[in-house]
């Protein structure tokens, strides 16, 4: 069964020190991993992905994630934590199996709450 | 913003209302998705609409109807609900579905009260 896995109900971290944030996947072939972020209220927003190539991927606000085959690993990570990074922060994988045309759905892990004290 | 909308934000029904939540995307995307989301528990895929066709129905009640008119907006109509169906509900979007590796963008979710 393909599945994605976040080990951590909430990190907490001091503001300036480096956060990870961990996500493993389960996927039969090569994964299409995704990191999103939830604030309060809002919707989710996209983070950034690991297709192929570099295992490290760059996103959006100073992210990145290490993309790890042989630990089936994707973690989140960020050198230096926001007290404005504290949100619930999900890992998903693209589901490879097919209905109809569709076979772009994610599977989501539980969410993972970063919270960063000043 | 994601350019994804939602509307209304939030919304309080009882339980004999008929009441519907609408999504609209502004970017040009083929593809659209409702999400359930619920305090404690992971993302429940509802919904997917591929090129207006409605491609995944995860076991979803029937008090639960989308609708999709064109590729731009998405709708959900509710009916007779239960209190355990109380949660947010989030929109989102992507673009060619049968393509790989395409992030989806999501509004900024109904929060749905069932009283």
């Amino acid at each position: 069964a393909q599945s994605v896995a976040q080990p951590e109900d909430q990190v907490n971290v001091a503001e300036g020190n480096p956060l990870t944030v961990k996500c493993t996947y389960s996927v039969s072939g090569n994964p299409y991993l995704f990191w999103y972020v939830q604030y309060p209220n809002r919707g989710l927003q996209f983070l950034l992905k690991y297709i192929t190539g570099d295992n490290l991927v760059k996103g959006s606000y100073g992210f990145e994630a290490e993309f790890n085959k042989s630990q089936t690993s994707f973690h989140l990570k960020k050198p230096s934590a926001l007290v404005s990074d504290s949100a619930l922060y999900f890992c998903a994988v693209r589901d490879r199996r097919r209905y109809g045309g569709a076979t772009n759905k994610l599977i989501f892990g539980t969410g993972t709450l970063l919270a960063v004290q000043p | 913003e994601t350019g994804v909308t939602q509307t209304p934000r939030h919304l309080v029904m009882g339980m004999t209302n008929k009441k519907s939540l609408k999504c609209e995307q502004h970017l040009g995307h083929n593809a659209m998705y409702w999400y359930k989301q619920s305090a404690k528990k992971p993302l429940e895929l509802m919904f997917v609409y591929s090129l207006e066709e409605r491609v995944e129905n995860n076991s979803v009640p029937s008090r639960f109807s989308p609708e999709c008119p064109n590729s731009s907006h998405l709708f959900l109509h509710l009916h007779t609900l239960q209190p355990e169906d109380s949660a947010l509900y989030l929109c989102a979007s992507s673009q060619d579905p049968t393509g790989t590796g395409y992030e989806q963008y999501f509004g900024p979710g109904t929060r749905l009260t069932v009283t």
